[in-house]
């Protein structure tokens, strides 16, 4: 079946540090994927997705490539700050439905 | 635009009364998810629904849950009777296909 795999936080950095949160899937065919952003007390947030391979999904600074060898979804930020402290989901859907399949979710805190 | 709008945001109540859960998505998206989460199980797809019919169901975890969709612009989830163990954050999200999930603020549900 459809799953998704996160790097188990929690992860902590300093301020201005290069932030790397590692995704893989597995799933049939050519999922899209997705990284969602949980700020405490509030809804998931999306924040980048792609397609298909090769695809670069940017927002806010973060970004994360579509790597269909690696079978990978790794995000990343050249210099986090203390408001990106947050959890963050990675997710993918099949082709043709809209219904996603979370990984467990990595918890960042960045210190001043 | 409004976001997904999710009421009430906090609900407080006694094991065994009724609980219902409201959500209203975005205007023109064509699916809707309800979500449950909590820290020992994570986030966890309960129902959806496409087009005000429900496609999925099997995540909705016994007989006292029910959803319903009247019409495109308003979902409720209702727990009859209510019990302790179903205290958590119930999340409604919102899509329209290709887009991503949109997600609402979250009823924090606190059953005593």
């Amino acid at each position: 079946g459809n799953s998704v795999t996160q790097m188990e936080g929690p992860v902590t950095l300093s301020e201005e540090a290069f932030l790397t949160i590692n995704c893989t899937y597995t799933a049939t065919g050519y999922p899209s994927l997705f990284w969602y952003v949980q700020y405490p007390g509030e809804g998931l947030q999306l924040l980048l997705k792609a397609t298909k391979a090769d695809d670069k999904g940017s927002n806010k600074g973060f970004e994360a490539t579509y790597r269909k060898e690696t079978t990978s979804f790794h995000l990343e930020k050249g210099s986090v700050q203390v408001s990106d402290s947050a959890v963050y989901f990675c997710a993918l859907s099949r082709r043709g439905s809209e219904k996603l399949v979370f990984g467990k979710g990595t918890k960042l805190t960045v210190n001043p | 635009d409004a976001g997904v709008i999710q009421s009430p945001r906090h609900e407080v109540t006694e094991m065994g009364q009724e609980v219902t859960l409201r959500c209203k998505p975005i205007s023109g998206h064509d699916y809707l998810f309800w979500y449950r989460q909590t820290m020992m199980r994570g986030l966890e797809l309960l129902i959806y629904f496409n087009n005000n019919v429900p496609i999925d169901d099997s995540g909705m975890p016994e007989d006292r849950f029910s959803a319903k969709m009247p019409n495109a612009s308003f979902s409720t989830l209702k727990i009859q009777p209510s019990e302790p163990r179903d205290s958590a954050v119930y999340f409604c999200a919102s899509s329209l296909a290709g887009v991503g999930q949109y997600f609402g603020p979250g009823t924090r549900l606190t059953v005593l």
